[in-house]
């Protein structure tokens, strides 16, 4: 089926340690690879994203890597500060009509 | 920078109530997307246009659950009759057509049936 699981559910980390998201695709077809930070009672905003022809993106904090035959991406934070304290969402564009299916989430708290 | 309109902001209506939202995508974004957010989860995918056609609704409830986008531009999702489990967040997003096009989400309507 048409499905994006999001691991940890969960993360705590210390402020200036690495945070670790990561996910996993069922289509071996998708081609874009988003990732989204939701902060309480806001939208959901874009972050990052990578498409299918690239293995690695980086963007200052933030990187996004994609291995395609494993079908799996994951996002990393560095130097990780309390404003990174959210919710982030992985997703993926399955080929079937284009849609993007987002996983579950993952609550990232920084401790000071 | 240009943003999605969602309205109304918040909803609380009874159950059996019918019940509407409304979205504006950014300009010249052929694609939107009606997402429900139920609380600690991601958003799911009810219905996608292209332009004013419906090119996925496969999760959208339709014995209750109706969308349009009659002139390709604004869109329309409308509950009847709403039930308690329709509690959610509803975002629109729309995006560009394309494979690598990024969504751009809307604020939300926070809905409540009572």
């Amino acid at each position: 089926g048409e499905n994006v699981e999001q691991h940890p559910s969960t993360l705590s980390v210390q402020e200036g340690d690495s945070a670790v998201i990561k996910c996993t695709y069922s289509d071996s077809a998708s081609n874009y690879f988003p990732w989204y930070k939701q902060e309480l009672g806001k939208r959901p905003q874009l972050i990052i994203d990578i498409r299918s022809n690239v293995g690695e993106k980086k963007d200052q904090r933030i990187a996004v890597t994609l291995n395609k035959t494993a079908k799996h991406f994951s996002l990393h934070i560095t130097e990780t500060q309390p404003e990174d304290s959210a919710v982030y969402f992985c997703a993926a564009r399955y080929s079937s009509a284009s849609k993007i299916i987002f996983g579950s989430g993952t609550r990232l708290s920084i401790r000071p | 920078e240009a943003e999605v309109a969602q309205s109304p902001r918040y909803k609380i209506t009874e159950k059996s109530q019918a019940v509407a939202f409304w979205c504006d995508p950014i300009s010249g974004h052929a694609t939107l997307y009606w997402y429900r957010q139920i609380l600690g989860q991601g958003p799911e995918l009810l219905v996608q246009f292209q332009d004013e056609s419906v090119v996925d609704d496969s999760q959208l409830p339709k014995d209750r659950f109706s969308a349009e986008r009659l002139k390709g531009v604004d869109s329309t999702l409308k509950i009847q009759p709403a039930e308690l489990g329709d509690s959610a967040m509803y975002l629109c997003a729309s995006s560009l057509t394309g494979n690598a096009s990024p969504l751009h989400f809307g604020n939300g309507t926070r809905l409540t049936v009572t």
